[in-house]
């Protein structure tokens, strides 16, 4: 058990739908990461949260949004679902040392898009 | 993107057997992790390895990391059914984008038969 928790497990959504997504970090970590896994592939990140504040973010559309709160939880929130965003939703929460910080990771958020 | 591209996609073998699986990249790094997911959960970190290290080890774990080659490779020695899963190669990019994330490849399905 990494000390990570994800809810909900899974998820059915309709397409056009919002979705709220909760990851709880880790006890004394600063940063969460979101990542999208679709079948098949490998994690793709999405954006990264360091001390309540956006600091990184990858190729994904600002239809897909993020907050951390002060206790270093997270949630992703995705609008206007398509059915491309039925994945695998897993956070990475991290203590942010600079360079060569493992990460810890959920157990995932599996999304279906109908 | 992906920038870890493993090889080979998937490996079947008898418990017992060493399981070899290769890992290549495209741009410089600061580190290079393996992580280890069963049935499409949550990733278990398995090894990091920094940009300046050549080997490391971890049980039954072994990590090399070429740099001049930009490849990596795992070993899992004496294999067990429990190893079943699938492996991923994951570059820390902090080099380049300034806060450490990780760019995954599409991993290696193992089998691991009794």
């Amino acid at each position: 058990e990494t000390g990570v928790t994800q809810s909900p497990t899974h998820l059915i959504k309709t397409r056009g739908q919002q979705v709220t997504l909760r990851c709880s970090s880790q006890s004394g970590h600063n940063t969460v990461s979101w990542y999208q896994q679709a079948l098949g592939q490998g994690p793709q990140f999405i954006f990264q949260y360091y001390r309540e504040e956006e600091n990184g973010r990858g190729n994904f559309p600002p239809r897909f949004s993020g907050l951390q709160f002060p206790n270093y939880s997270s949630e992703l929130n995705v609008n206007a679902l398509e059915l491309d965003d039925s994945a695998l939703y897993l956070c990475a929460s991290s203590f942010n040392q600079g360079v060569n910080t493992e990460a810890f990771f959920g157990q995932g958020t599996r999304l279906t898009v109908v | 993107s992906q920038q870890g591209e493993e090889d080979p996609q998937a490996l079947s073998i008898q418990e017992g057997e060493n399981a070899t699986m290769n890992c290549s990249y495209k741009t410089s790094i600061n580190n290079l992790q393996w992580y280890r997911q069963n049935s499409g959960r949550g990733l278990v970190h398995l090894i990091l390895i920094r940009s300046n290290e050549r080997e490391k080890h971890s049980g039954r774990l072994r990590v090399t990391l070429d740099t001049s080659k930009k490849s990596s490779s795992l070993l899992i020695t004496a294999s067990r059914a429990a190893d079943t899963a699938s492996y991923f190669c994951a570059t820390d990019d902090s080099l380049y984008s300034g806060y450490s994330t990780l760019t995954f490849g599409k991993g290696t399905m193992l089998l691991v038969s009794p």
